[in-house]
Parts: structure tokens; sequence; C-alpha cells
């Protein structure tokens, strides 16, 4: 069984700068793929970034990137330039990679307020 | 791309009646969709996966016979709760899967049973 642990419930970050948020897992399958999910205040989970593992470059998507560090099994986010509307839940994912759909285990989350 | 919409998006009811809670994926198919339940300041909690034309799986602990998965169509699943009771109430969120390799989210529904 996988195991998914975010170690901070909450950070809080100033408008402009960089946070980075940590994920740890646990599994012995070689195959997979990571996310991080961000949830507002709205409650919609919404996907931020997607990383396969048998890429070992990092995934990127405008002001968010991660450090995938697969043999330390480390999965961090770092937000570039926040912004008031990254204030949420950011949950670290991990799913099997198997060719069919798989499960998705979840991480206790992380608060983010954004602060101006 | 990759839209997921669930209805409703609230609902109030009495005890003992039954709800039901649709996810639809707008622009792509879905032979699985997942149905997830989530307290207050926790994590989401995988209630049952749900496969186009078969019979859902569901985790440990959660009666099949009182949240019926029913997955009719590559666009379409549908939750119902069935004689709903106060400890019910929550928040279920469902999820798609696109090309077995990302789920996408919709934006929940908030329930409530009196």
């Amino acid at each position: 069984a996988q195991t998914v642990t975010q170690s901070q419930p909450e950070m809080s970050v100033q408008e402009a700068e960089t946070v980075t948020l940590s994920c740890t897992y646990d599994t012995s399958e070689s195959n997979y793929y990571l996310f991080w999910y961000k949830q507002p205040p709205s409650r919609q989970m919404i996907l931020v970034i997607r990383q396969e593992a048998y890429k070992q470059q990092n995934a990127t998507e405008n002001r968010f990137s991660v450090n995938f560090q697969k043999a330390a099994k480390s999965f961090s986010l770092k937000i570039s330039d926040s912004q008031l509307g990254d204030t949420a839940m950011y949950f670290c994912a991990f799913m099997k990679r198997t060719g069919t759909a798989s499960k998705l285990t979840f991480g206790t989350g992380t608060r983010l307020q954004v602060t101006l | 791309g990759a839209v997921v919409s669930q209805h409703p998006s609230w609902v109030i009811c009495k005890s003992g009646t039954s709800v039901k809670i649709e996810c639809r994926s707008l622009d792509f198919q879905a032979t699985t969709m997942f149905w997830y339940r989530q307290f207050p300041k926790q994590s989401l909690m995988l209630m049952a996966t749900s496969n186009e034309g078969s019979k859902a799986t569901y985790e440990q602990g959660v009666e099949k016979d009182k949240f019926l998965i029913n997955h009719a169509s590559l666009t379409l699943s549908t939750l119902t709760v069935t004689s709903a009771h106060p400890e019910d109430s929550s928040f279920y969120i469902c999820s798609a899967d696109r090309f077995q390799e990302t789920q996408y989210f919709g934006p929940g529904t908030r329930l409530l049973v009196l």
C-alpha cells in the first residue's frame, strides 16, 4: 500500500513571495504518477501539476513547479510570485501507473494562506 | 478541456428520503469515475470506483446498499444515497479518469439531511 505524507498542516506566505510545500510518499511501485491538487474555499478540487515518475525532468506549470526526488520519494511544490488566489488547501496525491484507471492516495493537505 | 460537472451542488432533504447526485464528464469519455466523501478540514475519502457497464467497487466500510452507484454511460455516473440520515450529511465529490493517467474532479455536492 502507498502512503503520502504532508508534514506542514498550515503555511503562510506574503503576496509576490515564493513558498514551497513538502510531500513525501512511500511505495514499492516503480511506475506511478504524482499530483498536486488545490482546493480553494469553493471546495472545487483543481489539478495544479502532474509528474510522471519515469520522467526525470521536473514538471512546471506557469508559477508552479515541482522538485521530484525519486530516490528520496519526495515531491515538493514551489509556488512563485504568490497571489491571493493561491490561498487554498493543497493536496499531494499518488497514483500507480497500471494502464487502467487507478485510485488516488491523498496526503492530509497543507492549508496555504497568502497575505498582503 | 477535462471538465467534470456535478448536480446538484446543494441538496437539503428529510431523513429517510433518497437523494441522487449526478457526475458528468463534459468533454471527454470516462470509463471510470470515482466517488469521494470529504469531512470538514479533512482529506478526501474514496467511497467507490464506478466502471461503465459494470458494478461499482466499494471501499471497505462503505455500505453498498446505502450508496448506490450506477455508471450508465461513458459520461455519466450517479450516486444515490438511500434512506438518508443526518450522519450522511457531508460533501460528496466525484472525479472522472482521463486516459488512465489523471483524475479530474467535479465541483462537489453538499448534502444536508434534516
